[in-house]
């Protein structure tokens, strides 16, 4: 089965470092999305990106954030300047039709700030 | 806002036995998922229920929805070690162009021998 792939696996940086994720969506599919999950809590929506736009932000994606769609097939997540509590593991997800239907999640990125 | 709240959080069962886990919303909804989630794992999607009256079933578990309640139930009939996993359901709020699904706390599920 088509999968979604994240790299890398595991991320550390320092406090005010910018991090960018990785994602390949699988191929065909048209939305996509990233969320996160702090050790021990729920998933947590951040962004969803459509047609090569920003279609929907949490109040998380604040202005340290930013997503990419560069050549068709990545998807970046981008933290400019990191803090400690964006530590957390952050899945990318997309799907062919929007959320109708069901997303299909990558393994994620743990990202840990120092 | 939309609050999904899970019950139980943690749940330790005996292989074999049957077991109801709950998902409870707090707004107007007609779209729940389920995603299951082993330790340090991604999400995968076990049910995708989009209507009043939803009923699916894979395997051993059986999920059904029921919007007027605004309540979802996962359903283990003899449950075995290979369940052992943390459950989330996911709800789509229905607004008008989102595409945001609203998880709940996910509940992590134990069988044991």
């Amino acid at each position: 089965e088509p999968e979604v792939t994240q790299t890398p696996s595991h991320q550390v940086t320092q406090m005010g470092q910018e991090v960018i994720l990785r994602c390949v969506p699988i191929s065909n599919h048209l939305y996509f999305y990233w969320y996160r999950q702090i050790l021990g809590q729920k998933v947590e929506f951040l962004v969803s990106f459509y047609n090569n736009e920003i279609s929907e932000k949490s109040e998380i994606f604040d202005d340290q954030f930013s997503v990419e769609r560069p050549d068709g097939s990545n998807f970046t997540l981008k933290i400019r300047s990191t803090k400690l509590e964006d530590s957390a593991m952050y899945f990318c997800a997309s799907s062919l039709t929007g959320i109708n239907e069901k997303l299909f999640f990558g393994s994620g990125t743990q990202l840990s700030v120092l | 806002e939309l609050k999904v709240e899970q019950n139980p959080l943690f749940l330790s069962m005996q292989e074999g036995k049957n077991y109801t886990i709950y998902c409870n919303y707090s707004t107007t909804s007609d779209r729940l998922y389920w995603y299951r989630q082993d330790p340090g794992k991604s999400l995968e999607s076990l049910f995708v229920l989009l209507s009043n009256g939803a009923v699916k079933q894979e395997g051993r578990l059986m999920a059904s929805l029921d919007t007027k309640a605004r309540l979802s139930t996962l359903h283990i009939t003899a449950a075995v070690h290979d369940l052992s996993a943390t459950y989330f359901c996911a709800v789509d709020p229905r607004l008008s162009g989102s595409e945001k699904l609203v998880f709940g706390k996910g509940m992590k599920l134990t069988v044991n021998p």
